[in-house]
């Protein structure tokens, strides 16, 4: 595997299930991101790991709750998710410098699709 | 109101034709991503540019950071059927959290007929 990740490529769930999205990147990256990306709306960043310590969290509900065990797996477990949390969650990893400026692009892999019903 | 605003929003173009793909923000950028999309996967990245003045090519496709680091364009020469997707800036805000902290543009949808 090369690239960044992610399992699975499409999930639908019930509003009372829980699941589990998996990101893993073979890049030797040392920061990861999960993003949200609904219909008409700008590309929204979630959660930011760097070092494998969360760094960002931007406002998120806590039925969304992520997980990094390690700098190269991220996950995002959800619970009891909402019809409007329907949409694509890709995954992103990068290398920053430990003062924590932006020098490098971010490598995205191919999305999960949720669909909540 | 949008960090970032992309124009225009939607493109179609015939295939061979020039354009220019837009994104101005309301404060001095750190850095600025251009990505690509394809419907429903990833984003591809294609450049990225940090000076103001910085101009950067790959193939057929030319991006530009202007003076004040605010505005940038992405030009594509004799558009083909696989320019087609959803054309993404990203920005990292000068003298805003660090740590990767990208905003990005609402997109612009590129459609190319042969």
């Amino acid at each position: 595997e090369t690239g960044v990740t992610q399992t699975p490529r499409h999930l639908v769930m019930g509003m009372t299930n829980k699941k589990s999205l998996k990101c893993e990147q073979h890049l030797g990256h040392n920061a990861m991101y999960w993003y949200k990306q609904s219909a008409k709306k700008p590309l929204e960043l979630m959660f930011v790991y760097n070092f494998k310590e969360q760094t960002e969290n931007n406002s998120v509900p806590s039925r969304f709750s992520p997980e990094c065990p390690n700098s190269s797996h991220l996950f995002l477990h959800l619970h009891t998710l909402q019809p409007e949390d329907s949409a694509l969650y890709l995954c992103a990893s990068s290398q920053v410098s430990r003062g924590g400026a932006l020098h490098n692009e971010q490598f995205f892999g191919p999305g999960t699709r949720l669909t909540v019903l | 109101s949008q960090e970032l605003e992309q124009s225009p929003q939607s493109l179609i173009v015939q295939e061979g034709k020039n354009l220019t793909i837009n994104c101005t923000s309301s404060k001095t950028l750190y850095g600025l991503y251009w990505y690509k999309q394809k419907y429903g996967e990833g984003l591809i990245f294609l450049m990225m540019l940090q000076k103001g003045g910085e101009e950067k090519s790959h193939e057929k496709i030319t991006a530009k950071l202007d003076e004040k680091k605010q505005q940038s364009s992405l030009h594509i020469t004799a558009s083909q059927p696989s320019h087609a997707g959803i054309y993404l800036c990203g920005a990292v805000h000068a003298g805003g959290t660090s740590y990767g902290k990208l905003t990005f543009g609402q997109g612009t949808i590129l459609t190319v007929h042969p």
